[in-house]
């Protein structure tokens, strides 16, 4: 059974970081794409960012691009996203998903997510 | 770029069927597409994918009620036998090199 949990989230002023992980188990990590979804308090879905099975290949939302840094460690099964110069328009809920192919695809597993907030 | 349009909210009574659609912008009506539930206070949970062929291939547990098609830009979800348990918010979703886009979502109401 696929299992995704994410961890990291909290409380974090205006300007700071935040490091956001998810650990996977269940299947074989570096087969698949793993990607963050975020949804901000009562709205609609938004993609963050997506890292291929590889992990050679990273893409970004335009709102995220230059900030926020998404990596995998194969060794450990884990997928971290590196939030920098975090902003209000951040605060979300941060999913962790795993993608049904290597490189870019529907998302065929999903954690529950962690709570970011930015506010001073 | 690609858009997916969806109505913002759905509704119909217990035991019926519905219908949810999913318009893709023009020029992008051969994109596959995903279905995704997100049921109150939970992650979303993935239903099925839609190519445009109009084959479509289901996730693990998800009931026979839910099934998918296509016509031109437009996919659709359809849910049969409705239950109370139905009543959740639907986001489609399609991809491409280096891009993924969501819906902006349809909240259903189960009457």
């Amino acid at each position: 059974e696929v299992q995704l949990l994410e961890s990291g989230g909290g409380l974090v002023q205006p300007g700071g970081s935040l490091r956001l992980s998810c650990a996977a188990s269940g299947f074989t990590f570096s087969s698949y794409a793993m990607s963050w979804v975020r949804q901000a308090p009562g709205k609609g879905l938004e993609w963050v960012s997506i890292v291929s099975g590889s992990g050679s290949n990273t893409y970004y939302a335009d709102s995220v691009k230059g900030r926020f840094t998404i990596s995998r460690d194969s060794s450990k099964n884990m997928l971290s996203l590196q939030m920098d110069s975090l902003r209000a328009e951040d605060a979300a809920v941060y999913y962790c998903a795993k993608a049904g192919c290597i490189t870019n695809c529907y998302f065929d597993s999903w954690g529950q997510g962690t709570l970011v907030t930015v506010s001073s | 770029q690609v858009v997916l349009t969806q109505s913002s909210s759905a509704s119909a009574s217990l035991g019926a069927s519905v219908k949810l659609t999913c318009t893709l912008t023009s020029g992008h009506s051969t994109y596959s597409i995903a279905w995704y539930q997100q049921q109150p206070e939970k992650g979303p949970r993935y239903l099925m994918n839609i190519n445009n062929d109009g084959s479509h291939s289901k996730g693990d547990g998800i009931p026979d009620r839910f099934s998918g098609s296509r016509s031109g830009a437009e996919r659709y979800l359809t849910i049969s036998s409705l239950q109370s348990e139905d009543e959740a918010d639907y986001y489609c979703q399609t991809w491409g090199t280096g891009i993924q886009v969501f819906g902006g979502g349809t909240k259903l109401t189960v009457l």
